[in-house]
């Protein structure tokens, strides 16, 4: 069965700090998406990026950067130079590619981020 | 607008009543997800529909929950005989389908059962 953990309940910085957000998956399938989205206060989930199984190449785009590790099922996600607007619940996800349509995304828990000034 | 809209955005109702919960998709996207999310929590899967069938309705928690999509587009998520515990914000997500697609979220509708 599919399952994300997401240890960090919430976690505090002060702004310019770097901050990792971890993120633990359990999958019996080869192929999967990984994804992680972003819930700021207004409530609207938005999609940060998604990771295919097979490609473990570490991403960076801006000041987001995301470690793929499929020996320790872990995608965990760093924002450098964190700020205020930062502030938000970030969940991690799975989808598996077991079917031939989308199923059932699962997400962790989420880690609540403050940045604070 | 282009997003995935979902209303009532705020539902306050009384124990025991029905309650119709509404999403109308981004349009051309043959996915619908319906999740639930309590306080502090992650979203929960209950219902996903591929075209105009429920493709997996094993997240439904029980037969008070029943959602329907029947033109491909607009869904309804009901909710009959509410309890207390059916408190919670009902997302409703749409997408291209297919696992690797993401899903593109509303801003999701408050339920509170008194």
């Amino acid at each position: 069965a599919q399952k994300v953990t997401q240890a960090q309940t919430e976690i505090s910085v002060v702004e310019k700090e770097d901050v990792t957000l971890d993120c633990v998956y359990e999958t019996r399938d080869t192929t999967y998406y990984l994804f992680w989205y972003k819930q700021p206060p207004s409530g609207e989930l938005v999609f940060l990026i998604r990771r295919n199984s097979f490609d473990e190449q570490n991403e960076i785009s801006g000041r987001y950067s995301w470690n793929f590790q499929k020996s320790t099922s872990s995608f965990n996600f760093t924002i450098t130079a964190s700020q205020v607007v930062d502030s938000a619940v970030y969940f991690c996800a799975l989808s598996e590619a077991r079917r031939s349509y989308g199923q059932n995304f699962v997400f962790g828990p989420g880690t609540r981020l403050s940045v604070l000034p | 607008g282009a997003g995935v809209s979902q209303t009532p955005s705020n539902k306050v109702t009384e124990k025991g009543k029905y309650v119709e919960l509404r999403c109308d998709p981004i349009s051309g996207h043959t996915a619908l997800y319906w999740y639930r999310q309590s306080l502090g929590q992650g979203p929960e899967f209950l219902i996903y529909f591929q075209g105009t069938g429920a493709a997996d309705d094993s997240g439904l928690p029980n037969d008070r929950f029943f959602a329907v999509r029947p033109e491909g587009s607009v869904s309804t998520l009901k909710i009959q005989r509410t309890e207390r515990g059916d408190s919670a914000v009902y997302l409703c997500a749409s997408s291209l389908g297919g696992a690797t697609g993401e899903l593109f979220f509303g801003e999701g509708s408050r339920l509170t059962v008194l």
